[in-house]
């Protein structure tokens, strides 16, 4: 099956710090990549969909100058979240779309704690 | 109100039972309906998938769609430990962009 694998699996960081999460998909090439955020025992939230080459679209509440998405290649899109504090502590998850079909492949997820 | 709704449990059944978990939605423009799985503190996977209404089975998972009462269900039968993990009810309009429910935590005891 489709393959798509994030980078880190998990990191720590100082509140005020910026932090690059990155979704790679492995063995496909996706023409759009989504970035959800995930509180404990809470549903996986839609932040952004973002498309190769091309701005990402932002979810209503979701703050596009602390949540910065760039998807350089089709197999590749960064989420980097800007001066973190610690109420962006969260399970930041990835998926990507290849385009036909129905199916968007989810990625391990990054857990993000914030000091 | 949220636009999908799903008990989030926690339920336990002994294995070998079957399992029935729901999810309400009031958007009437979903089409594309879906179960994942997720284990604790991994990425979802897809376990079933239904277009519009209709009943569609794999093995011993069974997805349901009445979409006149706006209503989801995911059958297991037989249910092993293995299945232990949250389950979680998506829909979207075009296929992409997913509405997903809270998710249920289910555990199977041996």
């Amino acid at each position: 099956g489709a393959v798509v694998s994030q980078h880190p699996s998990w990191v720590i960081c100082k509140s005020g710090t910026s932090v690059k999460i990155e979704c790679r998909s492995l063995d496909f090439q996706a023409t759009t990549m989504f970035w959800y955020r995930q509180f404990p025992k809470q549903s996986l939230m839609l932040m952004a969909t973002s498309n190769e080459g091309s701005k990402a679209t932002y979810e209503q509440g979701v703050e596009k100058d602390k949540f910065l998405i760039n998807h350089a290649s089709l197999t590749l899109s960064t989420l980097t979240v800007t001066s973190a504090h610690p109420e962006d502590s969260s399970f930041y998850i990835c998926s990507a779309f290849p385009g036909g079909g129905y199916e968007q492949f989810f990625g391990p997820g990054t857990r993000l704690t914030v000091l | 109100q949220k636009e999908v709704e799903q008990d989030p449990g926690p339920l336990s059944v002994p294995e070998g039972a079957i399992v029935s978990l729901n999810c309400t939605y009031s958007n009437s423009a979903f089409q594309y309906f879906m179960w994942y799985r997720q284990y604790s503190r991994k990425g979802p996977e897809l376990l079933m998938y239904t277009y519009s209404s209709g009943n569609k089975e794999d093995g011993r998972f069974t997805a349901q769609v009445d979409k006149s009462s706006k209503y989801i269900s995911l059958f297991i039968r037989d249910s092993q430990p293995s299945d232990s993990a949250t389950y979680l009810c998506a829909m979207s309009q075009g296929a992409q962009k997913l509405v997903f429910g809270q998710g249920t935590r289910l555990t199977i005891n041996p």
